[in-house]
């Protein structure tokens, strides 16, 4: 059964503050994702990995960074907290490409609040 | 990039009743199309997939359709029961990309 966990399910940080946000999957899949999550906008992609050291911008990139050292480790960070980046963020990984290979599996998610 | 948008927003039905969701893409390109739940405080999950190569699929009491030409495809669950009370998410991936573009979410009430 895949398993992706995110370090905290709640944070609670100042305006101004570095934020990171890790998430770690146990089966070994090259793709991994993070998303914010906001009432009656569905799920925005931030930023996206393909691979160890990889990353592409998603949607809405601007005051995130990411980092990927480890292929079963996804690290979004938030250089200078702002209030408008309060949200629930989820990560999710997927196998790889092709058929049968694109399901994404989320992770619990991390609730942050920034005051 | 794709815009794939998704109605009604919330629905309300009977428990028993069917219920209906649909959402519509723009990037004729997209090929693969995902459907996630979301239940109150949980991750979402996948419930069920279609590929472009075909117009419909079904897994007990869910099923997805597809119209290629209009861009839209559905989600239908039939014999609703509370326990389907959840926010469902389609999404959209266009082909040979690994990003996937979401759906607003749409907020299910089945009533007992």
């Amino acid at each position: 059964d895949v398993k992706v966990t995110q370090s905290s399910r709640y944070l609670v940080k100042r305006t101004g503050e570095k934020v990171f946000l890790e998430c770690v999957q146990d089966m070994d899949h090259e793709n991994m994702f993070w998303y914010r999550q906001d009432p009656g906008l569905g799920l925005r992609l931030i930023y996206f990995s393909y691979d160890v050291k990889m990353k592409e911008k998603g949607d809405i990139p601007e005051g995130y960074s990411v980092s990927r050292e480890k292929k079963e480790r996804f690290s979004l960070i938030l250089e200078s907290a702002s209030t408008n980046q309060t949200s629930m963020y989820l990560c999710a990984s997927s196998r790889g490409r092709g058929a049968k290979q694109e399901t994404q599996y989320f992770g619990p998610g991390t609730r942050l609040l920034v005051l | 990039g794709e815009n794939v948008e998704q109605h009604p927003s919330t629905l309300s039905v009977q428990e028993g009743d069917s219920a209906v969701i649909k959402c519509t893409y723009s990037d004729s390109a997209s090929n693969y199309f995902p459907w996630y739940k979301q239940e109150l405080g949980k991750r979402p999950q996948l419930i069920i997939d279609i590929r472009s190569n075909v117009g419909e699929k079904k897994d007990q009491r869910i099923a997805v359709t597809l119209n290629k030409t209009a861009k839209h495809f559905s989600l239908h669950i039939t014999e609703t029961q509370p326990e389907d009370s959840a926010v469902y998410f389609c999404a959209a991936r266009l082909y040979n990309f690994n990003k996937f573009y979401f759906g607003s979410g749409t907020k299910l009430n089945v009533k007992p």
